[in-house]
């Protein structure tokens, strides 16, 4: 896996976007960038991932810009139920989708959303 | 809620005990993974199960063994614990021949060594 550098935590409130950006400089031609969401108490559980430009799904949108050093996860209008870590992995696609072989997760950014 | 389960949920023993928790994948996968989670930090791999053989393993000692049985299930044991082996211990599930396809997690065993 590729290393990523993210922010430990960020604070929100309730109906606002969060997005949350992902370095990795050394990221390789053939990586993805996945994202994974863990609640309190809770396993982790994949959200998105991407290649190039942008995917949007029901949870999240991730956007990735040309040169493919960083990435953003954008959170739609959170709620309360959005309090999480969110985790930022780059690395062999299927792998890391299917939390594969030697699948590290760094400290990922606690988002914590406030009413 | 996913379709992994593990047990149990919670357990406390004590330094130099062994212990053993189990996993149980969603349906149709044939594939568990186990990871360890210190307090406050993301989960770390420790190894894979596939065809009940291990199918790779991270940087964790010897101690640490596990098993797969034919109906996918899995074991992890931890012999001669070590208070830093207190942790959150999470198994995942994926199917192996079906590429792409995301992993589930269970909900955790949260070990406790005193």
């Amino acid at each position: 896996l590729a290393k990523t550098t993210q922010p430990i935590s960020m604070d929100s409130y309730e109906g606002q976007e969060v997005n949350i950006t992902c370095s990795h400089n050394n990221i390789a031609t053939n990586d993805y960038i996945t994202w994974y969401q863990q609640f309190p108490s809770q396993g982790p559980r994949f959200i998105i991932q991407g290649y190039k430009t942008k995917v949007t799904n029901e949870v999240a949108s991730l956007f990735i810009p040309a040169d493919r050093k960083s990435s953003t996860l954008s959170l739609p209008r959170v709620s309360l139920s959005d309090t999480a870590v969110y985790y930022c992995l780059v690395g062999e696609g299927d792998m890391i989708k299917a939390a594969g072989n030697k699948l590290t997760f760094g400290g990922g950014t606690r988002v914590l959303v406030k009413p | 809620e996913t379709g992994v389960t593990q047990s149990p949920t919670h357990l406390i023993k004590t330094r130099g005990q062994q212990v053993t928790l189990r996993c149980s994948s969603q349906s149709g996968h044939n594939t568990v993974s186990w990871y360890q989670q210190a307090l406050g930090q993301g989960p770390q791999f420790i190894f894979q199960y596939y065809r009940e053989e291990e199918n790779g393993r991270g940087n964790f000692p010897p101690r640490f063994s596990g098993l797969q049985f034919p109906n996918y299930s899995s074991e992890l044991n931890v012999n001669a614990l070590e208070l830093d082996d207190s942790a959150l211990y999470l198994c995942a599930s994926s199917p192996y021949e079906e590429m792409n396809t995301e992993a589930f997690f269970g909900q955790g065993t949260r070990l406790t060594v005193v």
